[in-house]
C-alpha cells in the first residue's frame, strides 16, 4: 500500500517571504500523479498543483512550484511571495496511474499547518 | 452550480438516530468519492462510485455505512444509528473519470457531531 508522510505539523513564513512544506510517499508504482490540496478554515480542499510521475519538469502555477525527485519519492512544494490568502492546511496527495479495483482513491499525508505572518 | 456541492453544511445529531448527507458532483463528472476526515484518522476514502456502481466499498467502517448514487449525479450516504465515533467531516469529490489522470475536485464538506 501506497503511504505519504508530511514532517512538518506546521510551518509559518514571513508575508511576501518563500517557504516550502516538504513531502514523501512510498510506493512501488512507476506510474502514478501527486498532488498539493490547500484546505482553508472554509473547509474546502482546493487543489494547487498536480505532478504526473512520468513527467520530469516540476510543476508551477503562479507562485506555486514543487521540487519533485522520484528517486528520492519526494515531493515538496514551493510558495513564492506568501500571501496572507495563503494561509491554510496544505496537503499531500498520491494518486496510482493504475485504474483498477483499489487504485481510484487519493491517499493522503496528514497535513502542514501553514501560517503567514503579516 | 459550477463546484461540487453539500449538504448540509452541519449536522448534530444525537447518538442511535440515521442521518443522510448528501453530495452533487459537477455536472458531467462521471466518478465520485467520499472521504472521511476526522482528528484521529485524518483524511480516508470511504466509497468511489463509477456511474451509479460502487466498484469499491473497501473504506467503509462499518455496515451502518452506506451510500448511492442515482441518475450517475447525486449521491447520499447513510450513517444508520450513528455512533461519537462517527463524528467527522465528510467530503465529497468528483473527477470526469476515474483516471489518475482526472483531478477529484472536492465540496465544502458536511460536519457531522454525534452527541
Amino acid at each position: 500500500a501506497q503511504t505519504v508522510t508530511q514532517s512538518q505539523p506546521e510551518m509559518s513564513v514571513q508575508e511576501a517571504e518563500t517557504v516550502t512544506l516538504s513531502c514523501t510517499y512510498d510506493t512501488s508504482e512507476s506510474d502514478y500523479y501527486l498532488f498539493w490540496y490547500k484546505q482553508p478554515p472554509s473547509r474546502q480542499m482546493i487543489l494547487v498543483i498536480r505532478q504526473e510521475a512520468y513527467k520530469q519538469q516540476n510543476a508551477t502555477e503562479n507562485r506555486f512550484s514543487v521540487n519533485f525527485q522520484k528517486a528520492a519519492k519526494s515531493f515538496s512544494l514551493k510558495i513564492s511571495d506568501s500571501q496572507l490568502g495563503d494561509a491554510a492546511m496544505y496537503f499531500c496527495a498520491y494518486r496510482s496511474g493504475l485504474s483498477n479495483f483499489g487504485n481510484e482513491k487519493l491517499t493522503f499525508g496528514t497535513g502542514t499547518r501553514l501560517t503567514i505572518i503579516p | 452550480g459550477a463546484g461540487v456541492s453539500q449538504s448540509p453544511s452541519n449536522k448534530v445529531t444525537e447518538k442511535g438516530k440515521d442521518v443522510e448527507l448528501r453530495c452533487d458532483p459537477i455536472s458531467g463528472h462521471t466518478a465520485l468519492y467520499w472521504y472521511r476526515q476526522s482528528l484521529g484518522q485524518g483524511l480516508e476514502f470511504l466509497i468511489y462510485f463509477q456511474g451509479n456502481s460502487a466498484p469499491d466499498k473497501s473504506g467503509l467502517p462499518s455496515d451502518r455505512f452506506s451510500a448511492e448514487r442515482t441518475g450517475g449525479s447525486v449521491s447520499t450516504l447513510t450513517i444508520q444509528r450513528t455512533q461519537q465515533e462517527d463524528s467527522a467531516v465528510y467530503l465529497c469529490a468528483s473527477s470526469l473519470q476515474a483516471t489518475g489522470k482526472d483531478t477529484q475536485y472536492f465540496g465544502p464538506g458536511t460536519r457531522l457531531t454525534v452527541l
